[in-house]
């Protein structure tokens, strides 16, 4: 099986644009979640999106968004970049979601704002 | 609200060594723990999911336990090589749908 994918792996973007990441879960995966990795704050929880469905939203302000379609792919954007949006996004799916369910994590896109 | 530590921040040793990276958490009422590698500027590998009810996991010369009562984990790795060397994170569930990390051990293995 394919594991996880995301594109772009890397992003250069100007404050104050907006910016698409997109992430293909596992074949048969239906939850997707998200999160941002910075030197300073370490790995924090962005979404988590089940079935087309957030289920679950970490403390982010409302710039940061995303969506997952029918066939559970998942796209995160962000609006009004800001330096501090610089990181390694990194997205993980898993069959059926929750905390404690076995997570794969893709590559992930870092994302650097100038 | 769950929050997770592990120490030491950074491990150097010699190649051949067994050694052990330490996990807390403080909300206890979890049924399980994932360790996971990650190599610099990469993803996260899954490397072991401890189960609340198995205490112990093993896959090849890791080893990982977890005890829920004292809100601790290990992970052994024995012989180590320069291979292993990584960044190690644990993770716990912080409540429905996600995980939370701690900052890592990043490991260094010498030749």
């Amino acid at each position: 099986k394919a594991g996880v994918t995301q594109t772009p792996r890397y992003l250069i973007k100007t404050r104050g644009q907006q910016v698409t990441l997109s992430c293909s879960p596992i074949s048969g995966h239906r939850s997707v979640s998200w999160y941002q990795q910075t030197p300073g704050q370490g790995l924090q929880f962005l979404f988590e999106y089940f079935s087309e469905t957030q289920r679950n939203k970490g403390n982010f302000p409302g710039r940061f968004s995303g969506r997952q379609f029918s066939n559970s792919r998942s796209e995160m954007n962000v609006s009004t970049l800001e330096l501090g949006d610089s990181a390694l996004y990194l997205c993980a799916s898993s069959l059926e979601g929750g905390g404690g369910a076995q997570q794969y994590f893709g590559p992930g896109t870092r994302l650097t704002v100038t | 609200k769950q929050e997770v530590t592990q120490i030491p921040a950074a491990l150097s040793v010699p190649e051949g060594e067994n050694l052990v990276l330490n996990c807390s958490f403080t909300d206890s009422a979890i049924y399980n723990l994932q360790w996971f590698r990650q190599d610099p500027g990469k993803g996260l590998t899954s490397l072991l999911l401890i189960q609340s009810s198995q205490r112990e996991q093993t896959s090849g010369r890791l080893n990982a336990s977890l005890d829920k009562s004292s809100g601790r984990s290990t992970l052994y790795i024995a012989a180590s090589q320069p291979g292993d060397s990584a960044t190690y994170l644990c993770a716990a569930p912080g409540g429905a749908q996600k995980l939370v990390f701690g900052q890592g051990t990043r490991l260094t293995i010498n030749p």
